[in-house]
């Protein structure tokens, strides 16, 4: 069992639409990283968050950490064809330098 | 881009062979580590290293043995390769700032054990 649970495990929507991606756990996290992954390459960071309630905007993503600093969002505005991608999540525990990743979130977007 | 090379980058072996991949950065970050990637399970940690012969196991360390004897070089060995440790392996590094430090990953090693 992973201590991060994201939902939707696929997501296929058209080009303009909105969504949001959901990262929960029963465990508190003391910061909250967002990746994106393309085929055939390695996750490459989003934004990090780390205090409960934090919202950050990066263009059309929008990510939310709990005010319990037990779950996550991300929310993507008019999506794109670029926005295509396995999106995870990893939540650092008290030790500081481990990350615990999510099951991730496979998003296509058709054109 | 963060200079992370893994190798090799595709591997097939068979079941009970020894398997070592290799991690090798030009960034000086302390901190290195291995996960896998397997469909529905994200990325799963495995082992990882917080300096020269320091490292310490992650979820999913059973099978997996490590060593890092210079900075730049984090080694994963699979002592018998077994069916279920086919996947895709990546190395990360980290320069350690404390909860928010980002993780860089290399290109990944994808290994089938037959």
């Amino acid at each position: 069992t992973q201590l991060l649970e994201q939902s939707p495990q696929f997501l296929s929507i058209q080009e303009g639409e909105n969504l949001t991606v959901y990262c929960n756990s029963s465990s508190v996290f003391s910061s909250l990283q967002w990746y994106r992954q393309e085929p055939g390459e390695g996750p490459v960071l989003l934004v990090t968050v780390v205090t409960g309630g934090e919202v950050k905007k990066l263009k059309r993503l929008t990510f939310q950490f709990g005010d319990a600093r037990k779950d996550s969002s991300l929310h993507i505005t008019a999506a794109q064809p670029g926005d295509t991608g396995l999106y995870l999540c990893a939540g650092a525990k008290d030790t500081g330098n481990q990350f615990y990743f999510g099951t991730g979130t496979s998003l296509t977007v058709i054109p | 881009d963060a200079g992370i090379t893994q190798s090799p980058r595709h591997k097939v072996t068979e079941t009970g062979t020894p398997v070592t991949l290799r991690c090798h950065q030009t960034e000086n970050h302390r901190y290195m580590y291995w996960y896998r990637q397997d469909p529905g399970h994200g990325l799963r940690l495995i082992h990882y290293s917080y300096g020269v012969k320091d490292t310490d196991k992650g979820e999913v360390s059973d099978g997996y043995s490590v060593s890092r004897s210079k900075t730049e070089d984090f080694l994963l060995t699979l002592e018998s390769a077994t069916s279920s440790q086919t996947s895709v392996y990546f190395c990360a590094i980290s320069d350690g700032s404390r909860y928010t430090g980002e993780l860089f990953f290399g290109e990944g090693s994808r290994l089938t054990v037959l």
